[in-house]
């Protein structure tokens, strides 16, 4: 079945650091999307791609970066990791025939220290 | 500027009970709508949506959406609610002509025995 998947599940880091988050579909969508979830706000997005090479800033995409150099790869770098980008974070995709939804990885819980 | 807003935090209602989650929108244009739900430690996972023709909704595990244009609501709702519905719901919109989701900052659903 396809599916969606995240890697690290639980990540420690220290303030500085460069840290990257995976995301791994096998849909064979073409848009896939990063979010990150905070009490009190919901979910804001950080970055998302429409395909290969491409890459697009979000709400909340400063000390985010993204790449896209296949279809089933997104990865999330926070070059410099703060301990304000303490959270979870999740991964999304969607494509053909339906646009519009999208389907959820089951996230990396980030904290910095 | 674009929103969804859910006005409950939390709700809670005995098991049998009918249960009603709210959410209202500012999505200009005739926007796509989305309910999404996510159990402890989960992503989200799709329930339902609105795209257009009925304003009554069905989705997975028996829940229901009546989109109001009028009131500018969509509101998540189950006739009977069952202890496993205990979850976190998200109402989610999208412009029809944009690419970019509008989050609502969530409803904990809490069912009582």
């Amino acid at each position: 079945d396809a599916e969606i998947t995240q890697s690290p599940r639980h990540k420690i880091t220290e303030t500085g650091r460069q840290v990257t988050l995976a995301c791994h579909q096998t849909w064979n969508h073409n848009n896939m999307f990063w979010y990150r979830q905070d009490l009190g706000h919901g979910l804001r997005l950080i970055h998302y791609s429409y395909g290969v090479q491409d890459t697009n800033k979000g709400e909340v995409s400063d000390g985010y970066s993204v790449s896209r150099s296949n279809t089933e790869d997104l990865p999330l770098t926070l070059e410099s990791a703060a301990s304000s980008q303490t959270s979870v974070y999740f991964c999304a995709s969607s494509g053909t025939p339906d646009q519009e939804t999208q389907y959820f990885g089951p996230g990396t819980r980030l904290l910095v220290l | 500027a674009q929103s969804v807003a859910q006005p409950e935090d939390q709700v809670n209602v005995a098991e049998g009970n009918p249960l009603t989650v709210k959410c209202t929108y500012s999505v200009s244009g005739n926007p796509y709508l989305f309910w999404y739900v996510q159990y402890p430690n989960r992503g989200l996972q799709f329930l339902l949506k609105y795209i257009t023709g009925d304003n009554l909704v069905k989705g997975s595990y028996g829940f229901e959406a009546e989109f109001n244009k009028s009131q500018t609501s969509f509101h998540l709702k189950k006739p009977s609610a069952l202890v496993s519905d205990s979850a976190l719901y998200f109402c989610v919109g999208l412009r029809n002509t944009g690419n970019q989701f509008y989050f609502g900052t969530g409803t904990s659903l809490t069912v009582i025995p």
